[in-house]
């Protein structure tokens, strides 16, 4: 099964600032790799798809990029609807698995 | 609209049996891949199950494989999860998500999008 290590786990910050959460691949998985928001008591929703795909509709303060087996989520200029908890997926193989999670929280 | 909406959760004991339903609108149902992904009470997300648009392929998380069962019924727009042997693990919220790819032969190389907003499942004594 490949591993998805998320950090950091949880994370303070303050509206306006730039956040970066990292994902790293136990093994290759080229590109699919995405990125999901989730807040309390509800679904989540996909953000980055393929790695560095933006979904429609998503604000563009949201990026992703990858180097290898090491996948970021960049914030920038957060806004207060941005705190939440993130996830990274990955659709490589089965099982696709997420990582932890990283619960952004407002300083 | 695209919409999910679970149903069939609830308390059941360990070692018995439930079925979760999923039913979908807004899309064209067999055009899409789906899956099931869980959440135990304040924990992360974790994937368990897909099926792709025809249900001639699926795939299971190591910890409920030979005790669920994905299947799909395209006539009726609906997805379900035939849970058996139930342990106090299996304790979560459960989601139904769309997988985006059109006609995929496999469940993976993807992402979901959308996800219903969950039923709940408590295995409890």
């Amino acid at each position: 099964d490949i591993q998805m290590t998320q950090s950091p786990s949880s994370l303070s910050a303050s509206v306006g600032d730039r956040v970066i959460i990292t994902c790293r691949a136990s093994q290759s998985i080229s590109n699919y790799l995405n990125w999901y928001q989730q807040k309390p008591g509800k679904a989540p929703k996909i953000l980055i798809h393929g790695a560095s795909g933006l979904k429609s509709g998503v604000p563009s303060r949201f990026s992703g990029s990858e180097s290898g087996t090491d996948f970021t989520l960049t914030i920038n200029n957060l806004q207060p609807e941005d705190f939440a908890t993130y996830y990274c997926q990955q659709t490589y193989s089965v099982p696709i698995t997420f990582g932890q999670g990283t619960r952004l929280e407002i300083k | 609209e695209v919409q999910l909406v679970e149903s069939g959760g609830g308390l059941v004991q360990p070692g018995r049996s439930l079925r979760l339903s999923c039913a979908a609108s807004g899309f064209t149902f067999d055009d899409h891949g789906m899956h099931w992904v869980r959440q135990a009470p304040g924990k992360g997300l974790e994937w368990v199950s897909g099926i792709n648009w025809s249900g001639d392929n699926t795939g299971y998380a190591d910890s409920v494989k030979g005790r669920f069962t994905i299947s799909r019924d395209n006539a009726k727009n609906s997805l379900y999860l035939q849970m058996n042997s139930l342990r106090p693990e299996d304790t979560a919220l459960y989601f139904c998500a769309r997988d985006i790819v059109w006609k995929g032969a496999y469940v993976t190389h993807t992402w979901f999008d959308p996800w219903g907003q969950g039923t709940v499942v408590t295995v409890s004594s």
